[in-house]
C-alpha cells in the first residue's frame, strides 16, 4: 500500500514549547488531514487541507499542504498538557485514505 | 447527533470463533471503511466501500469479510481464518461516493473504535 513517512516518531517537550511534525508521501495527494487520537479512542479531524501551498489555522495548530503536493506539516503553538496523544497525517490519493505511522506526543509539565 | 457508532466497544472472543463488529453512520455519507490499529502502529486498511452492495480489499483483508447491504450500515466479521485477530479496529467513513474510481477528495470521519481481545 501507499507509504507515508512521518516524523518525528515520538517527542517530549516542556509545557508552552512549540511543536513541529511532518509527512511526506511517495505519490501526489489531492487532499492531507491531520488527526489527533487519545488512547481507547478514535482519531479526531484536525485540520484538512485541499490545495498546494495552503496554509490554515485551527487555533494553536496550523498546518501546511506542501507545494509539492507529497508533503504536509502540523505544527502546534505554546503546547499545554491536553496536547498529549498520538497525530497522524492522511491523504486519499486516490480512492483510499492512508495514513502515516503517527507522532506520539508527550507535553511535560 | 450525527456521527458513526460502532459497536460494542470491547470483546472477547474465544480462539476459532467468528465475530461481527457494528459500524452504523447518520451522516449520509456514501464511502466506508475498515481499519486496524495495532499497539503504538498506524493504521491499516482492512476493506472500505464506496457505494452500497459494492466493496474493495484493502492491504489486510485476509481472515475479515464485509457487506454493504444499506448505505448507513457496513458490518465487519472477523473470522477464525484471522491469525491474530487481537487489535483495536476502527470504522470510517466519508462523503465522496461517486464511484470507486472517483478521486476521493473529502474528509473521513471515524467512529470510537472497538477493542477486539482473542483469548
Amino acid at each position: 500500500g501507499q507509504q507515508l513517512n512521518q516524523s518525528p516518531q515520538s517527542m517530549f517537550i516542556q509545557e508552552g514549547e512549540d511543536v513541529s511534525m511532518n509527512c511526506t508521501s511517495s505519490s501526489i495527494f489531492n487532499t492531507w488531514l491531520w488527526y489527533k487520537q487519545d488512547p481507547g479512542e478514535g482519531p479526531v479531524l484536525l485540520i484538512a487541507l485541499y490545495k498546494a501551498g495552503e496554509l490554515t489555522s485551527n487555533g494553536r495548530l496550523t498546518a501546511q499542504f506542501g507545494i509539492t503536493r507529497k508533503d504536509s506539516f502540523l505544527n502546534i503553538s505554546a503546547s499545554i498538557p491536553s496536547d498529549v496523544g498520538i497525530y497522524f497525517c492522511a491523504g486519499p490519493p486516490g480512492n483510499q485514505f492512508y495514513f502515516g505511522t503517527g507522532t506520539s506526543l508527550t507535553v511535560i509539565p | 447527533d450525527g456521527g458513526i457508532t460502532q459497536s460494542p466497544k470491547y470483546l472477547f472472543r474465544k480462539e476459532g470463533q467468528n465475530v461481527t463488529l457494528s459500524c452504523e453512520q447518520n451522516l449520509n455519507h456514501d464511502a466506508m471503511y475498515w481499519y486496524r490499529q495495532d499497539p503504538g502502529q498506524g493504521l491499516r486498511l482492512i476493506y472500505y466501500s464506496q457505494i452500497v452492495n459494492d466493496f474493495q480489499k484493502g492491504d489486510i483483508a485476509e481472515g475479515y469479510s464485509v457487506s454493504r447491504e444499506k448505505k448507513e450500515s457496513f458490518p465487519l466479521t472477523v473470522t477464525s481464518a484471522q491469525k491474530n485477530p487481537t487489535a483495536f479496529y476502527l470504522c470510517a467513513s466519508s462523503i465522496d461516493g461517486q464511484g470507486w474510481r472517483q478521486r476521493n477528495t473529502g474528509e473521513l470521519f471515524f467512529g470510537e473504535g472497538s477493542r477486539l481481545t482473542v483469548l
